[in-house]
């Protein structure tokens, strides 16, 4: 069964700790990607990576992290020093970056307590 | 700056009249745009591209350069086509390659 598995669906987290979420797929996609969709606002770049071992900042990477040590696998880690973390994540992927047709995970909802 | 606007964040039509969504682009390269679509508890999932200028489940877009506009419509709007609606617009250049979205129309079709 092909795809992005993201996980976990939810989580929920105290105010200061880092927490991160799973995104792994298996299309053999050279491009990864992390956006935050919060109401009103439609889907905004964290990150994204063309390659492994690379990674480019988006729109608004201030206070994420994020790794890409294997083609299937792009973590993202939320710090302590994102300022607003409730929200909604989501990964996607596609053969290559500048493609335009993403390939997008079920996203993991974060709630910060 | 590269931006997508999509005026609308709620559109709601009775089932059987026409439906158009708007989305306007800011972009000084070679747009390439998109149409996603997400339905309830489903996934977001590319609906159609500008490039392959086909119809999807009885959807079309068509780039207007002159208006910067990629408005999709149908002329027959069904219950099921009630989802969120996402315009993007890929941005390529240099080290730069990104898909941006605008902030989504939500479709709601009244039976």
């Amino acid at each position: 069964d092909g795809g992005i598995t993201q996980s976990p669906k939810y989580l929920f987290r105290k105010e200061g700790q880092n927490v991160t979420l799973s995104c792994e797929q298996n299309l053999n996609h050279d491009a990864m990607y992390w956006y935050r969709q919060d109401p009103g606002q439609g889907l905004r770049l964290i990150y994204y990576s063309q390659i492994v071992n690379d990674f480019q900042k988006g729109d608004i990477a201030e206070g994420y992290s994020v790794s890409r040590e294997k083609k299937e696998s792009f973590p993202l880690t939320v710090t302590s020093a994102q300022k607003n973390p409730t929200a909604f994540y989501l990964c996607a992927s596609s053969m290559w970056v500048g493609t335009g047709e993403l390939f997008f995970g079920e996203g993991s909802r974060l709630t910060v307590l | 700056a590269q931006r997508v606007t999509q005026p609308e964040k709620l559109l709601s039509v009775f089932k059987g009249a026409p439906v158009e969504l708007k989305c306007n682009y800011s972009y000084s390269g070679s747009p390439e745009l998109f149409w996603y679509v997400q339905y309830s508890r489903q996934r977001l999932q590319l609906l159609l591209r500008h490039i392959s200028r086909e119809s999807i489940k009885g959807f079309t877009a068509d780039l207007n350069k002159g208006e910067t506009s990629f408005h999709l419509k149908k002329p027959f709007a069904q219950e099921e086509d009630s989802a969120m609606y996402y315009c993007a617009l890929s941005v390529r250049g240099g080290a730069t390659n990104k898909l941006i979205f605008g902030t989504g129309t939500l479709l709601a079709v009244q039976p």
